[in-house]
């Protein structure tokens, strides 16, 4: 049972523009959210996390934006850049961390 | 700071045979993780060690197991592998407390032919 969802698993944006990558989860006790980039050849890299008592964090152009009532999670970044293409995979802290299945973001130059 | 090093980094395997994969944690962090990574099905959780103890588990046979040392480092055991098994093991390390993210190695490309 896929307790942390990522619906689109692949996403195409033109360089300078917006980026929206969409996470929902199903447990209302996640308490900790993480988004995570992951290049071909390599871990998963930590980008930005926020509390559940949060509802955005922002971190350069990356902003995460957490509705707890929508049990939704998004990150936005802002301008994108072609070096931004890679694997999006978001993560729910409970009494383990619970990964969604990824968006594959393209950015084109 | 050093990163969190897995060894080694490719693996072929045959069908039937076992494997042991190994973790080094960034220095200080007691919480070390283990996760299964196949097309389609993200990061499928398999276990956590904190000070050499199993803290959780996944939903994973009893072919997979693990254990962590005394030093944080934490090795990865699967048993009579399947070609199922095929899949890219990431390791994670962190804090081992609340509100800290996880520290991904790079990954073992396993293999079962």
């Amino acid at each position: 049972d896929q307790q942390v969802k990522q619906n689109s698993p692949s996403l195409s944006v033109q360089e300078g523009r917006i980026s929206i990558l969409n996470c929902d989860y199903t447990n209302s006790m996640f308490d900790y959210f993480l988004w995570y980039k992951k290049y071909p050849a390599e871990g998963p890299t930590f980008l930005i996390s926020i509390s559940s008592i949060k509802d955005k964090n922002e971190d350069g152009r990356f902003t995460v934006f957490l509705n707890k009532s929508a049990k939704h999670l998004s990150l936005h970044i802002v301008p994108s850049q072609p070096g931004d293409s890679a694997v999006y995979f978001c993560a729910a802290s409970g009494n383990q961390f619970y990964f969604g299945t990824g968006t594959s973001l393209t950015v084109i130059p | 700071k050093a990163g969190v090093t897995q060894t080694p980094r490719y693996l072929i395997k045959t069908r039937g045979q076992q494997v042991t994969l190994s973790c080094s944690p960034i220095s200080g962090h007691r919480s070390v993780s283990w996760y299964q990574q196949t097309p389609g099905q993200g990061l499928q959780f398999l276990f956590e060690y904190f000070s050499e103890t199993q803290r959780n588990k996944g939903n994973f046979p009893g072919r997979f197991s693990g254990r962590q040392f005394s030093n944080s480092r934490s090795e990865m055991n699967v048993s009579t592998l399947e070609l199922g098994d095929s899949a890219l093991y990431l390791c994670a390390s962190g804090g081992g407390y609340d509100n800290s993210p996880l520290h991904f190695g790079n990954g073992t490309r396993l293999t079962v032919t």
